[in-house]
């Protein structure tokens, strides 16, 4: 069972470099979502795909584009990455239950570094 | 926006003791989630509650969401060092189905 998968682990960009994190589910959500995580901020929501075919901004999007590609996989992309954007980003998943009430299941986290 | 005040920021405990951490919020939430985080891990949700005064266990781990739809506790019993971790409230507002609002987190150590 792997759950929510990302890809990659660990990645170190130079400012003004792009790059695309992906994210994958084996659990046949509809929804999806991307967060970052700052010491002492919690997470913050970055974009979410209510389902495939739709995105929408959170709270943090500045500087972030997202792709539906299918109803499996999710991915962040940074076009010019700037050292604020330097954190911990998790991808989660979940389905819509009875009145829209849904436990999210996140990925285990890509640590991205901006230098 | 809304925002979920989480106490204590952090605690240090011996093993075998008892833990409360709770969530409050001057918004209403219509969901609460706990989760719990482990170092390198993604957060893992340990009970979820959909109803005002609602109790929930799950094993030593007990949490309950408030009559007045505003706060959460959880309360972990006879803690044990893989206890160890960072404990998140997340909650659901009948603004949206899809935005969590997470506190910012309870950093619990346990002394064996």
């Amino acid at each position: 069972n792997a759950g929510v998968t990302q890809t990659p682990k660990f990645q170190v960009l130079k400012t003004g470099q792009s790059m695309t994190l992906q994210c994958a589910q084996d659990m046949n959500h509809n929804s999806m979502y991307w967060y970052r995580q700052d010491p002492g901020m919690g997470l913050r929501l970055i974009y979410y795909s209510a389902s495939e075919g739709t995105t929408d901004k959170g709270e943090v999007p500045n500087g972030y584009n997202v792709s539906r590609l299918n109803k499996r996989e999710f991915s962040l992309r940074l076009e010019s990455a700037a050292p604020s954007q330097t954190s911990v980003y998790f991808c989660a998943s979940s389905e819509a239950r009875d009145r829209g009430h849904q436990p999210q299941h996140f990925g285990d986290g890509t640590r991205l570094s901006i230098l | 926006g809304q925002q979920l005040n989480q106490s204590p920021q952090s605690m240090f405990i011996q093993e075998g003791e008892d833990v409360s951490m709770n969530c409050t919020s001057s918004s209403i939430f219509n969901t609460w989630l706990w989760y719990k985080q482990d170092p390198g891990e993604g957060p893992v949700l340990l009970i979820a509650l959909y109803k005002a005064g609602e109790l929930t266990s799950n094993g030593r781990l007990t949490a309950q969401f408030g009559i007045t739809r505003k706060d959460s506790f959880l309360n972990i019993s006879a803690s044990i060092p893989s206890d160890v971790g960072i404990y998140f409230c997340a909650g659901l507002s009948g603004g949206s189905n899809y935005k969590l609002t997470f506190g910012k987190g309870t950093l619990l150590t346990v002394n064996p």
